[in-house]
């Protein structure tokens, strides 16, 4: 039982233009989300996060969209760059421990 | 601190080999994952251990698998015998107990069982 979900494996933007990658989640005990971000040969780091009580947070060219009653969250990054290129994961903590997507690979072309 | 540091970066060894991979948390970071990610699978959580005991054991895929935390400052995540099945990358991930804090991972052990 997938309980969060990254239904895109990837997406493929234009340098300067908006990418949303989205997720969903079963679990309507959740109440905290995370966005991992990945580069080849190296391990997830952290990007940013979002709490149940808000549906926004903005952290530069990165801003999480939370719909509660949708069960769902989305990653904006505008305007997108090369460098962005890379495996987002959205993560959801349940019982002490992370529970991810499966991912979504991000390809930022110039 | 220089991060969660695991060892080696890249193994390859002959099936029915034992294979050890290790790991060393953030100072203080008192709960310790480990993960495995394949194509197939993604991320999946295999263990964590919160203050050295092991907590969620489930996603452990077979008996041929087992980790420790003898101490605060040190993991291992054994496979024995290995299968080519196992090949995969393995991550260490620590993070601080208390609140919704986030994790923070290793580089990873690239797995190769032939």
């Amino acid at each position: 039982d997938q309980q969060v979900k990254q239904n895109s494996p990837s997406l493929s933007v234009q340098e300067g233009r908006i990418s949303i990658l989205n997720c969903d989640y079963t679990n309507s005990m959740f109440d905290y989300f995370l966005w991992y971000k990945k580069y080849p040969a190296e391990g997830p780091t952290f990007l940013i996060s979002i709490s149940s009580i808000k549906d926004k947070n903005e952290d530069g060219r990165f801003t999480v969209f939370l719909n509660k009653s949708a069960k769902h969250l989305s990653l904006h990054i505008v305007p997108s760059q090369p460098g962005d290129s890379a495996v987002y994961f959205c993560a959801a903590p349940r019982q002490g421990n992370l529970i991810f997507g499966k991912g979504t690979k991000l390809s930022v072309k110039p | 601190d220089a991060g969660v540091i695991q060892s080696p970066r890249h193994e390859v060894t002959e099936m029915g080999q034992e294979v050890t991979l290790r790991c060393k948390p953030i100072s203080g970071h008192n709960s310790l994952f480990w993960y495995r990610q394949t194509m197939m699978r993604g991320l999946e959580l295999l263990i964590y251990f919160n203050n050295n005991v092991p907590i969620d054991d489930s996603g452990m895929p077979e008996d041929r698998f087992s980790a420790k935390m003898p101490n605060a400052s040190f993991s291992t995540l054994k496979i024995q015998p290995s299968e080519p099945r196992d090949s995969a990358v393995y991550f260490c991930a620590t993070k601080t107990q208390v609140g919704n804090t986030e994790a923070f991972f290793g580089q990873g052990t690239r797995l190769t069982v032939v």
